[in-house]
Parts: structure tokens; C-alpha cells; sequence
């Protein structure tokens, strides 16, 4: 079975510092994942995703995540962090393996807190 | 294109109810996903349609279903509601061809039981 961890609740980060929100994952063969934003009161917005090819994705609003494949982890990463981007981020992983089946297995998600 | 609809957004319901909530997705997808999302469980999948057939499913009690409509459109209902059914229900949108591809997601429906 496919697992998702995201193993903090809150990431405090200053303005202008550089984030990184933790994603580590378990899925038989090769994983898809992505990383999904949620603002308060809306629907999840999708940011990117690692399908196969360069281990750095780069995505929407400057962010990119990374893709180790030996530590089973896909971190996402911001060079330099904006209050705006104060949110709730998702990391989601698909198996493969499904076919055109969409059952997608989320974290719990990492609330992320920039202060200016 | 217009988005992922559902309706309604928000919502009362005492324990015993039962509620239906709906969504339409994005012109052309033709898989719907739900999803329940709580504070302490993030988002748990419920269940999957393509072409009104129901390709998955997660462990959620019978009272849970949904449907699929011929024009893509979905509805899931949830009978005899408990206090634990509070939570936010997200419907999400994608083509259904592929699945390396993203999901589109609505507003949610924000259900609260009394």
C-alpha cells in the first residue's frame, strides 16, 4: 500500500529565508508525486510534480521539490520565502502501478507559517 | 474553462440526517474524486469515478456512496449522519486518461453536524 509522511505539522520560516517542507514516501516500484497548496477556505492548488526524468521539479510561484529516490523523499523547497506563501502544503504520491485509477494518497499535511 | 463546482459550500445537518453534496468538474474530465478532510486525519480518500463506474474505493462505512452522472457530474451522500462526518468534503477533477497527471480540486463542501 502507498503511505505518505510529512513528518512536521508547522514550519516557521522568516521572510527571505529559504524554506523546505519535508515529504517521505512508500510506494512499490516508481513513485509520481506531487506537492498540492491549500489556502484557508479553498480547495488544494496544485504546485508540481516528479514523474520520471531531472530529480529537481521546478513548479508554480518559484516553488521546486527534490526527488531522492535512496531516502524515499521529495522535499519541497523556496529559495527565498514570502508571507504569502503562509499556507497548508499537501505532498501526494500515486502508485504507478494503478493504471488510470486516480486514488491518490495524501500526507496530512505541513502548515507553513512565514514571518515577516 | 470554469473550475471544479460543488455545492453547496456550506451546510447544517443534525445527527441522523442524511446529505447529498454534488460536483461538477472541469469541462472534459471525466474521473471525480472525493475526498474527506479533517483536522487530524488530512485528506482521506473516499471514492473514484470514471464514465459513471466507480474505479475505487477507500474504507469508509456504507452510509458513504456517490454516483456518477452520464454528463460527469457527481454526487456523494452520506446517510445517517454522525458527528465524526463533520469535515470538509473536496471533490477533485481530472481528465481520467493518465494518471501522471494533477488533480483539479473545488472549494469544498463544508459539512457540520449537530
Amino acid at each position: 500500500a502507498q503511505s505518505v509522511a510529512q513528518p512536521e505539522d508547522q514550519v516557521n520560516v522568516a521572510e527571505g529565508n529559504p524554506l523546505t517542507v519535508k515529504c517521505t514516501y512508500s510506494v512499490s516500484g516508481n513513485p509520481y508525486l506531487f506537492w498540492y497548496v491549500q489556502y484557508p477556505n479553498r480547495g488544494l492548488q496544485f504546485l508540481l510534480k516528479y514523474i520520471t526524468g531531472d530529480n529537481l521539479v521546478k513548479g508554480s510561484y518559484g516553488f521546486e521539490a527534490e526527488f531522492n529516490k535512496s531516502q524515499t523523499s521529495f522535499h519541497l523547497k523556496k529559495p527565498s520565502a514570502l508571507v504569502s506563501d503562509s499556507a497548508l502544503y499537501f505532498c501526494a504520491v500515486r502508485d504507478p502501478n494503478s493504471g488510470g485509477y486516480q486514488k491518490v494518497t495524501f500526507g496530512i499535511g505541513t502548515k507553513l507559517q512565514v514571518i515577516p | 474553462k470554469a473550475g471544479v463546482t460543488q455545492t453547496p459550500r456550506y451546510l447544517i445537518k443534525t445527527r441522523g440526517q442524511q446529505v447529498t453534496l454534488s460536483c461538477s468538474p472541469i469541462s472534459g474530465h471525466r474521473s471525480v474524486s472525493w475526498y474527506q478532510q479533517t483536522p487530524g486525519q488530512g485528506l482521506q480518500f473516499l471514492f473514484e469515478y470514471f464514465s459513471e463506474t466507480q474505479r475505487n474505493k477507500g474504507n469508509f462505512p456504507g452510509r458513504f456512496s456517490g454516483r456518477q452522472f452520464s454528463n460527469s457530474r457527481s454526487e456523494m451522500n452520506v446517510s445517517t449522519l454522525e458527528l465524526g462526518d463533520s469535515a470538509l468534503y473536496l471533490c477533485a477533477s481530472s481528465p481520467g486518461a493518465s494518471n501522471t497527471g494533477e488533480l483539479f480540486f473545488g472549494e469544498g463542501s463544508r459539512l457540520t453536524v449537530l
